[in-house]
């Protein structure tokens, strides 16, 4: 299985809602990673996860909140957002850091309105 | 810190044609270096990464690519294009140990039919 699998694939929230995207993969990868990306515009990291724990934090708005369960899940909780934050919401995993490359899921599309 | 420039924001070339996606970077130290391909609406898949060693690097789907350290480029490339390579192209870089990937802008490659 070498699938980083996203649910849910759309999502639409109101600005008041709460919600969490969740990422799975059963690769036995020990890094976890939640990146943003914009349309036509390059991923932006968001969080690391080595060893299901936080190792980076791109300082990111505490609307957004990370969770890692264990090795094989990650989630992204959201409360409050903001019409800016709708974007494609990509998850990734590798082996390790430094020169193991990542596999990514399909992404969440988030519409916020 | 880290840069990664992809000078290009579109490439054209004819299908059967040698293409070329350019990429240049800067980082402190020796770096991984990376391509990943995304297709509409999906994750971005991972092509090819430099590591260490031979300077020219074999990927997926017939894609290769060249380590210039003297130039810090890291150019993408393919003999004979398919319509099915159109989509775009990221260049990432890593520094050695750490968990940060930078990606480039981004290089939409048009494969003409």
């Amino acid at each position: 299985d070498t699938e980083v699998t996203q649910t849910p694939k759309h999502l639409v929230m109101g600005m008041t809602n709460k919600k969490s995207l969740k990422c799975e993969q059963h690769m036995g990868h020990r890094a976890m990673y939640w990146y943003k990306q914009k349309a036509k515009k390059p991923p932006e990291l968001m969080f690391v996860y080595s060893y299901e724990k936080l190792s980076i934090n791109e300082s990111v708005p505490s609307r957004f909140s990370p969770e890692c369960p264990n090795s094989s899940l990650l989630n992204l909780h959201l409360h409050a957002l903001q019409p800016e934050d709708s974007a494609l919401y990509l998850c990734a995993s590798s082996q390790g850091t430094g020169g193991f490359e990542a596999f990514f899921g399909q992404g969440t599309r988030l519409t916020v309105v | 810190a880290q840069s990664v420039a992809q000078p290009e924001d579109q490439v054209n070339v004819a299908e059967g044609n040698p293409l070329t996606v350019k990429c240049t970077y800067s980082v402190s130290g020796n770096p991984y270096l990376f391509w990943y391909v995304q297709y509409p609406n999906r994750g971005l898949q991972f092509l090819l990464k430099y590591i260490t060693g031979d300077n020219l690097v074999k990927g997926s789907y017939g894609f290769e690519a060249e380590f210039n350290k003297s130039q810090t480029s890291f150019h993408l490339k393919k003999p004979s294009a398919l319509v099915s390579d159109s989509a775009l192209y990221f260049c990432a870089v890593r520094h050695t140990g750490g968990f940060k990937t930078i990606f480039g802008a981004g290089t939409r490659l048009f494969v003409k039919a």
